[in-house]
């Protein structure tokens, strides 16, 4: 089956416009999570839905960054006001079970904000 | 808080040498620890995981790792590396349930090069 997958896979934006982030978890699967990969460092937590339930959003830098899950499938990370600190791959990832499932993580969007 | 240390960001090694990337953990709860694997521009896979039970884990690819609680380390291992093993590895925990939140931390990477 399809794993999961993010789209697009890479975004340009000029410092001040807004971007939206797609991911596309795999079909079933209960838990989602967003990261944030800067260059040369490990992922960090950005926030975590259960189904359509955002759980954690302890990890988002500021108040332009929003995320949503509304159908508990689909999710999208936006990003208003992009400033250049924003700069970083941002990675997907879902799991199936709600407590030590292993987490699947899609392929990325890097974000280059000029 | 928790908090991942991997102690070496680059490791360079031969083809078919022994190899051991380190990471050690903090957390005042009951952790599961994770090796994930990042190829250039792919995202991340896991290696193996401990949850509970016997304290030497088994993964994918010739990969194992021993937890120790005492030492709050677990530390990748690998008896003979191919080219293929060229990558990044990051090593990660999370609460168990009892503890909290599923998220994970990760440590700052480890990029293990593998030369002919």
């Amino acid at each position: 089956g399809a794993g999961v997958s993010q789209s697009p896979r890479y975004k340009v934006a000029k410092r001040g416009q807004d971007v939206a982030l797609r991911c596309d978890p795999i079909s079933g699967h209960v838990s989602l999570f967003w990261y944030q990969q800067a260059l040369g460092q490990g992922p960090e937590f950005l926030t975590y839905f259960q189904n359509e339930a955002q759980l954690d959003k302890s990890g988002l830098p500021s108040d332009r960054f929003f995320a949503e899950r509304p159908e508990g499938s689909v999710s999208t990370l936006k990003i208003q006001r992009t400033q250049q600190e924003d700069s970083a791959v941002y990675l997907c990832a879902s799991s199936l079970a709600l407590t030590g499932g292993e987490q699947f993580f899609g392929p990325g969007t890097r974000l280059t904000v000029l | 808080a928790q908090s991942v240390t991997q102690l070496d960001s680059q490791v360079p090694v031969f083809e078919e040498a022994p190899v051991e990337l380190r990471c050690n953990y903090s957390s005042s709860v009951s952790v599961y620890l994770f090796w994930y694997v990042q190829y250039p521009n792919q995202g991340l896979q896991l290696l193996l995981k401990y949850l509970s039970g016997s304290t030497l884990v088994k993964g994918i690819n010739g990969f194992e790792a021993e937890f120790n609680k005492s030492q709050t380390s677990f530390h990748l291992r690998k008896p003979s590396v191919h080219i293929s093993d060229t990558a990044e590895y990051f090593c990660a925990v999370s609460d168990t349930p009892q503890g909290g939140s599923e998220k994970l931390v990760f440590g700052k990477g480890t990029k293990l090069t593998v030369n002919p």
